[in-house]
């Protein structure tokens, strides 16, 4: 079974500043995709990027970026520019194939933009 | 957008009552899924289903249940609730076939209270 593993239960960031939340994973399969998600306060799950396990070009997305490191299973999330809006739990998640056999997510980082 | 619609945000129940929790989606989507949320646990699906009647066991399938009579619609079912199924609940729904890549659309989440 694939596992996804968030090793920072907890991280804090001064705004305007960079941080990147840890992801890796554990798959035997070659075709898949990864993802991270935010859930605001608000509770609504917001897809923040996605990564095609074939393109070795990393994924951006305005100020979020990743770095994927296939070989590692490895796929950290940047946020460049902190802003008070990104405070949020983080997830990341992992889905095989096509993805109608559901994700599997990691347990979450929650971040904190300090003022 | 695609919006996926759960029917309660917050609800209480006793030890022992039958409990659904509804979802709806308003796009077509032929995937639909549970997810149950936890402090320092993550997502966990519950169940999933591909099309209408029929249904797929998650993670974490014991004391739920679930139907699918219409495509828009899924329910999950607690049989007999307890208390240890107080948490935060989350549908989600894909297009089937490679709707996955492109990530889910969640709902906003119940959360389940049971006394």
């Amino acid at each position: 079974a694939q596992t996804v593993t968030q090793s920072q239960p907890e991280m804090s960031v001064q705004e305007a500043e960079t941080v990147t939340l840890s992801c890796t994973y554990d798959t035997s399969e070659s075709d898949y995709y990864l993802f991270w998600y935010k859930q605001p306060p608000s509770r609504q799950m917001i897809l923040v990027i996605r990564q095609e396990a074939y393109k070795q070009q990393n994924a951006t997305e305005n100020r979020f970026s990743v770095n994927f490191q296939k070989a590692a299973k490895s796929f950290s999330l940047k946020i460049s520019d902190s802003q008070l809006g990104d405070a949020a739990m983080y997830f990341c998640a992992y889905g095989s194939g096509g993805g109608a056999d559901g994700l599997t997510f990691g347990k979450g980082t929650h971040l904190i933009i300090q003022p | 957008d695609v919006k996926v619609t759960q029917s309660s945000r917050y609800l209480v129940k006793r030890t022992g009552e039958k409990v659904f929790l509804e979802c709806v989606q308003d796009m077509d989507h032929e995937n639909m899924f549970w997810y149950r949320q936890d402090p320092g646990l993550g997502l966990r699906l519950i169940y999933f289903s591909y099309d209408v009647k029929m249904k797929e066991k998650g993670d974490i399938p014991e004391g739920y249940s679930v139907s699918r009579e219409k495509k828009e619609r899924f329910s999950l079912i607690l049989e007999s609730a307890s208390t240890n199924q107080t948490s935060m609940y989350l549908c989600a729904s894909i297009i089937g076939g490679t709707g996955g890549i492109r990530g889910y659309t969640f709902g906003s989440g119940t959360r389940l209270t049971v006394v």
